[in-house]
């Protein structure tokens, strides 16, 4: 398996614009997860789905922020608009089941300007 | 008061001395645990699951102290390549799943 594919691996972009990060974990986990890792913050929670249903979206910034997972194999993270502050790297997880070893894609290093 | 919290580091060791440290957690029913290493610029790999009754893997053991809610790490024989910084984890619910990560402790390595 190729593990956790996550895209683009770099993004810059212009504050205001719509930013959409993706995400494919490995097949037959259940369980895929969001982060995001800052110096300041370390690494955070965003949302986490279980057989495709967000269960927990709580870390999610503000409304800006959206996550969704239309089947097993594939989620997505849009910001829009985003702001410089957002400025992180952007990290999904897979386990396959709740409390099994997270499997982590190479992460997605946004920057806006 | 966060969830997990750890010594930033960084710990400059020579090789093949012994290099140790710890986390705090602060929900005491909290069941699982985990190191995570992390290389600078990569993602986050599971080092080790840290078992109630301690457990190791070559160089490297972890200890769990639930009374005083902290586990700990301990690297024998440093090498080079063990430079990087450890992330401690811990499941902080208790009926339901959430990994939270401690900021990590950085660890270099010299020859």
């Amino acid at each position: 398996d190729a593990g956790v594919i996550q895209s683009p691996r770099h993004e810059v972009t212009e504050m205001g614009q719509e930013v959409t990060l993706r995400c494919k974990p490995i097949s037959g986990h259940n369980s895929l997860f969001w982060y995001r890792q800052t110096m300041m913050r370390g690494l955070e929670l965003l949302i986490y789905f279980n057989n495709n249903v967000p269960i927990d979206d709580s870390g999610m910034p503000e409304d800006r922020f959206s996550a969704k997972m239309p089947n097993a194999s594939f989620s997505t993270l849009k910001i829009q608009p985003s702001e410089p502050r957002d400025s992180a790297v952007y990290f999904c997880a897979s386990t396959l089941w709740r409390d099994s070893e997270a499997f982590f894609g190479q992460g997605t290093r946004l920057t806006v300007v | 008061r966060k969830e997990v919290e750890q010594d930033p580091g960084p710990f400059n060791v020579p090789e093949g001395a012994t290099v140790a440290f710890n986390c705090t957690y602060s929900n005491s029913a909290s069941q699982s645990f985990f190191w995570y290493r992390q290389d600078c610029r990569k993602e986050p790999k599971l080092l080790m699951s840290v078992y109630s009754s301690g457990n190791e893997d070559g160089r490297f053991t972890a200890q769990l102290n639930r009374a005083s809610q902290y586990i700990s790490l301990l690297i024998r024989d440093s090498k080079l390549s063990d430079s990087a910084t450890y992330l401690c984890v811990v499941n902080t619910r208790s009926n339901d799943y959430k990994l939270s990560f401690g900021a990590g402790t950085t660890v270099t390595v010299r020859a």
